[in-house]
């Protein structure tokens, strides 16, 4: 069982670069995240998807754009890279059933921008 | 907004003995969930144990278990017989009970287990 994917598990990018993080489930799963973790502060919620083609911002959104053409792959794009963009980022996954509240999570992937 | 709150950056237990880790945090919603997720070195997330708000009962996992206080919006877990395998960052996480669920979390304890 492949779970969520992301790809790469590590990136350096100089400023002003841009670049597309994957994310892949094979869960068949409606709802999937993006989420930054910076030391002290926890993970915090950058877009999010209900479904293939329905997509919302979070709570820090600026600086990235998603899409969701497919039930199985929630891209996440940085258009212009910056340093404050430095982090660990991971990708999510849940079941919209009832009952199912566990989110599946990608291994992650470090950027660093210098 | 929906805040949750880990005040102990750092904890250290002896190996077997219990510790507790606390959260709070703060909500307007009545119903929804609370999540303890730990992270190891590797930087997977692994849910730990999960707890819904309109369950009195507090949830066990084995060794893992919680004190949910939801009128004080508290949501600590307890780690008994300490093992070597349980050092990690935990993450306290409260999420919505219907929709996208989209989850907010603690900054995190870091969790050492002294042999």
């Amino acid at each position: 069982n492949a779970g969520v994917t992301q790809t790469p598990k590590f990136q350096v990018l100089k400023t002003g670069q841009s670049m597309t993080l994957q994310c892949a489930q094979d869960m068949n799963h409606e709802y999937m995240s993006w989420y930054r973790q910076d030391p002290g502060m926890g993970l915090r919620l950058i877009h999010y998807s209900v479904g293939a083609g329905i997509t919302d911002q979070g709570e820090v959104p600026n600086g990235y754009n998603v899409s969701r053409s497919t039930t199985e792959d929630f891209p996440l794009r940085l258009l212009s890279a910056a340093p404050s963009q430095t982090s660990v980022y991971f990708c999510a996954s849940r079941s919209s059933g009832t009952g199912n509240t566990e989110a599946f999570f990608g291994q992650g992937t470090r950027l660093t921008v210098v | 907004a929906q805040t949750v709150t880990q005040s102990q950056p750092e904890m250290s237990v002896q190996e077997a003995e219990t510790v507790t880790l606390s959260c709070t945090y703060d909500t307007s919603e009545s119903d929804y969930y609370l999540f303890w997720y730990k992270q190891p070195p590797s930087r997977q997330m692994i849910l730990v144990i999960r707890q819904e708000a309109y369950k009195q009962q507090n949830a066990t996992e084995n060794r893992f278990s919680v004190n949910f206080q939801k009128a004080a919006k508290s949501f600590s877990l307890k780690i008994s017989d300490s093992q070597l395998g349980d050092a990690a960052m935990y993450f306290c996480a409260q999420g919505q009970f219907q929709g996208a669920q989209k989850l907010v979390f603690g900054q995190g304890t870091r969790l050492t287990i002294n042999p």
